[in-house]
């Protein structure tokens, strides 16, 4: 199985500042991964697949990169609805999540 | 609109059996390969199996394989999830999430969820 790490688990933002979420797999997924948000009480939202593509009506401060084992997610100047927990997920050898990143406001 | 809505949770002892149903609209179901994915309380996103859109490949988790059962109706927009021997660890949110075309993409459309509690 690939295990998808991470990091941070938790990451404190001041709003109107950039956060950057990492994601990493323990062999290459080449660019088949997806990152969701993850509001209390709500189902996981897509914001980006193929690494780097963003999903229907996701804002562009969202921007995904990397490949292979290396990802990451950057929130380009935080809004008040970004402070949610958010997942990576690989789709190369069936389908493994990350354990989460909760971003909250600082 | 794509909606995906699930029911059929709810309270079980251990060892019994549930099934789940997630109707969807404004897609075609037939043309998208579906997933069951769960969420245990407080915990991560855990896939635990896709059939494919012509209903012929069907793969699962180790964790539930050889007890729960996933299956299609198009003709009732539908997709469920049979579970049986259920254990104390299956208690979580279960999701009806919409793939792609093809095997192996990412969930674009996830439904609201339904809580299956596995208790004595």
């Amino acid at each position: 199985d690939i295990l998808m790490t991470q990091s941070p688990a938790t990451l404190s933002v001041s709003p109107g500042e950039r956060a950057t979420l990492s994601c990493r797999a323990s062999q290459s997924v080449s660019s088949n991964l997806a990152w969701y948000q993850q509001k209390p009480g709500q189902a996981p939202r897509l914001l980006i697949y193929d690494a780097s593509t963003r999903a229907t009506g996701v804002p562009v401060r969202f921007s995904g990169s990397g490949s292979g084992t290396d990802f990451t997610l950057t929130i380009s100047s935080l809004q008040s609805e970004d402070f949610a927990v958010y997942y990576c997920q690989q789709y190369n050898f069936w389908y493994t999540f990350g354990q989460g990143t909760k971003l909250e406001i600082k | 609109q794509v909606q995906l809505v699930e029911s059929g949770g709810g309270l079980v002892k251990p060892g019994g059996s549930l099934r789940l149903s997630c109707g969807v609209s404004g897609f075609t179901l037939s043309d998208h390969y579906m997933s069951w994915i769960r969420q245990a309380p407080g915990k991560g996103l855990e896939w635990i199996s896709y059939i494919s859109s012509s209903g012929k490949n069907i793969y699962y988790a180790d964790s539930v394989k050889g007890r729960f059962t996933i299956s299609r109706d198009s003709a009732k927009n539908s997709v469920y999830l049979q579970m049986n021997s259920l254990r104390v660890e299956d208690t979580a949110v279960y999701y009806c999430a919409r793939g792609g075309t093809r095997s192996l993409t990412w969930f674009d459309a996830w439904g609201q969820g339904t809580l299956v509690t596995v208790s004595s």
